[in-house]
């Protein structure tokens, strides 16, 4: 069964002040790694799919990385509109649909 | 905007009862996902339909059901309500039925069982 465990589970940042995010997976065949976004009371949004280790994905001030044990959203100089519930998921074997972890609440505070 | 459309956005009953969630997939998708989502177990697939046909199964209990129409708009119908089934309902779409595809996720449908 495909495991995803995020930590931490809530995240308080200042400003400016820089972190990761983590997501360890236990997959077989694993065919993607996703990131989304969520906001209270929304649906999550895309953010990156990293397919293979080694592989980097950047946008504004998140990076994504990829092991193969783990992959790491890098969050550089947060902003409080940085502020979210960031969800990493997995898609392996056959099907297309994700699998979940938990999230890590983030908060950027000004 | 996800172009994915939920109806409605929230939905109140009481115990015992049947509703129906309602899913518009993005233009062109063919494959339509229904995610549960509750404070205590994260987001939980329960079951993908493509072009019309059941695709995965997760974990969908017996009480909850689900179609897809020639249009490809999808129907989510819960019923005989427990105080436990109160949670965020999502549907998403994608184009494909497998492959690494990104998701879209509609806004959810909050429902709270009285």
């Amino acid at each position: 069964e495909d495991q995803v465990t995020q930590s931490p589970e809530a995240l308080r940042l200042q400003e400016g002040e820089s972190s990761s995010l983590n997501c360890s997976y236990t997959v077989s065949g694993l065919r993607g790694l996703f990131w989304y976004r969520q906001d209270p009371g929304k649906g999550p949004e895309f953010l990156f799919t990293l397919y293979s280790a080694g592989e980097e994905k950047e946008k504004e001030r998140l990076k994504a990385t990829l092991t193969k044990k783990e992959s790491f959203l890098h969050i550089t100089a947060p902003k409080p509109e940085d502020s979210a519930t960031y969800l990493c998921a997995v898609q392996a074997g056959s099907g297309s649909r994700l699998t979940f972890g938990e999230g890590t609440q983030l908060t950027v505070n000004p | 905007d996800s172009g994915v459309t939920q109806t409605p956005k929230h939905l109140i009953t009481a115990t015992g009862q049947r509703v129906t969630l309602r899913c518009s997939p993005r233009s062109g998708d063919l494959s339509v996902y229904w995610y549960q989502q509750s404070l205590d177990q994260g987001l939980q697939f329960l079951i993908q339909y493509y072009n019309g046909e059941e695709r995965a199964k997760g974990n969908i209990l017996e009480r909850f059901s689900a179609q897809q129409f020639p249009d490809l708009h999808s129907e989510l119908n819960l019923s005989s309500l427990e105080l436990g089934d109160s949670a965020l309902y999502f549907c998403a779409s994608s184009v494909a039925p497998q492959g690494s595809e990104k998701l879209f996720f509609g806004s959810g449908t909050q429902l709270s069982v009285l």
